[in-house]
């Protein structure tokens, strides 16, 4: 059974590039959820989805963040521009909402913004 | 702003030794806690989540939850060198409400 798969695992770019992350959740589950982590504030939950519908997006941090999630097997997290204190481990995770809740972790994309 | 706190560490403890990890959540209302452990470099897995106050037990991990406290700890028995990792805990409201997780506890297991 594969897990939640991520693109790129790396990414170095520079200021003002646009960025775009990708993510597939594992298949059955009905929630998504993009985190970001760095050494200073932690896991932050940027937004996540159910049944494909953004619920919570309190956490996006700015205008340049957008995140789409087009089916059930396909999110992307976009920033544009980008900035060097965008730089980050992105993580995508799954869930079936309404059975355990247990959140499933992709790898990871380490961003680097010079 | 609901929160959930640990302490940083580092933890270190002698190989075979207990492992005592410890978390507070603010909001009263949180039914589901989770444990995570995450490697350097690499994505958190889950470990145990808990709904019930009292003790839940895997193998050499035991979760316990004091909702009346609010608090939640892990206990890792005969703690190995592979043990050592950050561990997140995170506290859930509700089905399909966002978890909250803290900032980790990072322990070190010495030989």
């Amino acid at each position: 059974d594969a897990g939640v798969i991520q693109s790129p695992r790396h990414e170095v770019t520079e200021m003002g590039q646009e960025v775009t992350l990708r993510c597939k959740p594992i298949s059955g589950h009905n929630s998504l959820f993009w985190y970001r982590q760095t050494m200073m504030r932690g896991l932050e939950l940027l937004i996540y989805f159910n049944n494909n519908v953004p619920i919570d997006d309190s956490g996006m941090p700015e205008d340049r963040f957008s995140a789409k999630m087009p089916n059930a097997s396909f999110s992307t997290l976009k920033i544009q521009p980008s900035e060097p204190r965008d730089s980050a481990v992105y993580f995508c995770a799954s869930s079936w909402t309404g059975h355990t809740d247990t959140q499933y972790f992709g790898p990871g994309t380490r961003l680097t913004v010079l | 702003q609901k929160e959930v706190e640990q302490n940083s560490g580092p933890l270190s403890v002698p190989e075979g030794a207990i492992a005592s990890l410890n978390c507070t959540y603010s909001d009263r209302g949180s039914q589901s806690f989770f444990w995570y452990r995450q490697y350097s470099g690499k994505s958190p897995e889950l470990i145990m989540f808990i709904y019930s106050n009292g003790d839940k037990e895997d193998g050499r991990f035991t979760a316990q939850l004091n909702k009346a406290s609010q608090y939640v700890s892990l206990l890792i028995r005969d703690s190995q060198p592979s043990d050592s990792a950050t561990y997140l805990c995170a506290a859930q409201y509700s089905s399909a409400s966002k978890i909250i997780f803290g900032s980790g506890t990072r322990l070190s297991i010495r030989p």
